[in-house]
């Protein structure tokens, strides 16, 4: 099993700021098989980016994915107030899918 | 509009049975990959298991392997979960999504399970 290991656990940043995520991978992820979730307390996870790169239907552009092998990271290039939330990570390289343990991204 | 709802969880005591359905609508159930993800309260997201558009593959997460069983009924459009042998464990916020074999564009908006005594 593919270990996930996001950090870090909490990014205290203010709205207009840039935010970066990591997604540390304990082996290599094939084919970049990496996605991007934003959940909102009390709502249900919405995929941002998959296939590492890719930004799901609907997503802006200021948020983007990058990396490869074992380290990807997530980008917004300026935060929104609505951006604030925990975002996860997941692959579905092998056939064990895993999440990673969440990033927080709070308003400083 | 893609929507998948939930149902069929509940309070049920350790060792005890469970089945979980989500009614799906809105897009062609049949060509999509089918999940099941959890999550308990204030903690983060566990992948469980998944099941391929036709039902001729499954697998699942090592931690319910053996007790919990997918399956999927495309003429009614239903996904289901069969969960035996509950844990305290597994007590959690089940979600169904539909997607890709590996990532889920689409969720539902959950169901409670609570294994307790």
């Amino acid at each position: 099993e593919i270990v996930l290991t996001q950090s870090p656990g909490t990014l205290s940043l203010s709205p207009g700021d840039r935010a970066t995520l990591s997604c540390r991978a304990s082996q290599s992820i094939n084919n970049n098989y990496l996605a991007w979730y934003q959940q909102k307390p009390g709502r249900v996870p919405r995929l941002l980016i998959y296939g590492a790169f890719s930004r799901a239907t609907g997503i802006p552009d200021r948020f983007s994915g990058s990396g490869s092998g074992t380290d990807f990271t997530l980008t917004i290039s300026r935060l929104e107030p609505e951006d604030f939330a925990v975002y996860y990570c997941q692959q579905y390289s092998t056939s064990s899918l895993t999440f990673g343990g969440g990033t927080k991204v709070e308003i400083k | 509009e893609v929507q998948l709802v939930e149902s069929g969880g509940g309070l049920v005591q350790p060792g005890g049975s469970l089945r979980l359905s989500c009614a799906a609508s809105g897009f062609t159930f049949s060509s999509y990959w089918m999940h099941w993800v959890r999550q308990v309260p204030g903690k983060g997201l566990v992948w469980v298991s998944r099941i391929k558009t036709d039902g001729s593959y499954t697998n699942y997460a090592d931690s319910v392997k053996g007790r919990f069983t997918i399956s999927r009924d495309n003429a009614e459009n239903t996904l289901y979960l069969q969960m035996n042998s509950l844990r305290a464990e597994d007590t959690a916020v089940y979600y169904c999504g539909a997607g890709d074999s590996g990532y889920l564009p689409n969720w539902g908006q959950g169901t409670l399970v609570t294994v307790s005594s």
